[in-house]
């Protein structure tokens, strides 16, 4: 079945950097799209980026677009996130999602906790 | 962005009892693109209804979705009590992607 693992968050300072991966299983991952989503702790739901299935596209959520970069390596069955210029407000869990076809989410990993603070 | 406004905030229900969620649009989503997520305490959201009213793979059917346009609603036909958690919606019709800010669905 559809395995999404999410690695790569932790304690960070303000103004640095971070990357998430999420490796992939259960799936042909070079034929889906790919996501990431946040959840504040114990706020909702927000959609970060989402990803073509062969990279060819890429686009972001206001709060983050010109600091965050998605990717993916389809050779590794693997999605990542580079978090740059982080803010207090980035501090959340990160989950990485599979999309079903047209931005519906229908597998998603368990996440990685990543915290902003000096 | 397409806002989704959610109600009510909180449902205090019995096991057995019927639940009905709804989740408001400020303007139309494209082609009924409207999925509902569950989501418990510790894990992941779970795809639940996508298109409005289809049923993802293996969520049960006293699961429905229905509504067009701008009003949908997600209806629990009997609580079992795994069914206790919180919902969303979320719209795909436009970019970006917005999700509602949840219905809490609780034991009375």
């Amino acid at each position: 079945q559809v395995q999404l693992v999410e690695s790569g968050g932790g304690v960070v300072q303000p103004g640095r950097s971070l990357r998430l991966s999420c490796a992939a299983s259960g799936f042909t991952f070079s034929s889906y799209g790919m996501h990431w989503v946040r959840q504040a702790p114990g706020k909702g739901l927000e959609w970060v980026a989402v990803i073509w299935y062969d990279g060819s596209n890429k686009y972001y959520a206001d709060s983050v677009k010109g600091r965050f970069i998605i990717s993916r390596d389809n050779s590794k069955n693997t999605l990542y996130l580079q978090m740059n210029s982080l803010r207090a407000e980035d501090t959340a869990l990160y989950y990485c999602a599979k999309d079903r076809g047209l931005w519906e989410l229908d597998s998603w990993g368990q996440g990685t906790l990543v915290t902003v603070s000096s | 962005e397409l806002v989704l406004t959610q109600s009510p905030g909180t449902l205090s229900l019995s096991p057995g009892e019927r639940a009905t969620l709804s989740c408001r649009a400020r303007q139309s989503i494209t082609s009924n693109y409207l999925a509902w997520y569950q989501q418990k305490p510790g894990q992941a959201p779970r795809l639940l209804i996508y298109g409005a009213s289809s049923r993802a793979t293996g969520i049960p059917d006293r699961f429905s979705g229905s509504g067009s346009a701008t009003d949908f609603t997600l209806t629990i036909s009997r609580l079992e009590p795994e069914d206790f958690a919180v919902y969303y919606c979320q719209q795909y019709g436009s970019s970006p992607l917005t999700f509602g800010g949840g219905t809490k669905v609780e034991i009375k």
